[in-house]
């Protein structure tokens, strides 16, 4: 089972380029999330999609843009990358439906995409 | 919004020593995760458990919600469970938050 796969693994961009990290999980999951993970700290949540065809801001949206493409993928652009933006981006997903969903369920992480800005 | 913290921030074991990592939180909680994030970057959930206790295997772990906290405790440690451990929080509607987590080295 491949759960939730990311790519790419890594990626070096340069200041002002634009890039879109890809994520796609296979266990039919209704919710799915972007978080970036910044060195001595825990996971922030970047964006959300509580169920196929919403998304809504979580507690560091600026400089981000997503799309629920359909039930298995959720991607996150950086539409003119930023030196700040290098981290360690984290897409998860869980069987949680809806705003109210997000109590009830355990998330499951991919591997992680490992980006640097110059 | 909630609060987390874990302690300690560090820890180093000896192989087959037990440990107990504990998480406070400083609201009502109907979410908290444990999350192990191993040596390579890989971001395991080990136990879903917003009250009560659960084991698997080594592990287990218990949340008193009523006293917002929980812990995870770990027995007999193994080299395998170096890695960065993480308590994770979120209450009805609300996003799920993470603590800076407890950095675990188990040497032989």
């Amino acid at each position: 089972n491949a759960g939730v796969t990311q790519t790419p693994k890594f990626q070096v961009l340069k200041t002002g380029q634009s890039m879109t990290l890809q994520c796609a999980q296979d266990m039919n999951h209704n919710s799915m999330y972007w978080y970036r993970q910044d060195p001595g700290m825990g996971l922030r949540l970047i964006y959300y999609s509580a169920s196929e065809g919403t998304t809504d801001k979580g507690e560091v949206p600026n400089g981000y843009n997503v799309s629920r493409l359909n039930k298995r993928e959720f991607s996150l652009r950086l539409e003119s990358a930023a030196p700040s933006q290098t981290s360690v981006y984290f897409c998860a997903s869980s069987e949680a439906f809806g705003h109210r969903g997000w109590g009830n369920q355990p998330q499951h992480f991919g591997d992680g995409t490992r980006l640097s800005i110059l | 919004g909630i609060q987390v913290e874990q302690s300690p921030p560090d820890l180093i074991l000896q192989e087959g020593a037990n440990s107990t990592l504990r998480c406070n939180f400083s609201d009502s909680v109907n979410n908290l995760q444990w999350f192990h994030q191993n040596p390579w970057g890989q971001l395991i959930n080990l136990f879903y458990i917003p009250s009560g206790t659960k084991q698997n295997g080594r592990l287990s772990a218990t949340t008193v919600a009523t006293e917002r906290y929980s812990l995870l405790y770990i027995s007999s440690s193994q080299t395998t469970d170096s890695g960065v451990y993480f308590c994770a929080v979120g209450g009805t509607a609300s996003k799920l938050t993470f603590g800076t987590g407890t950095r675990l080295q188990v040497t032989l």
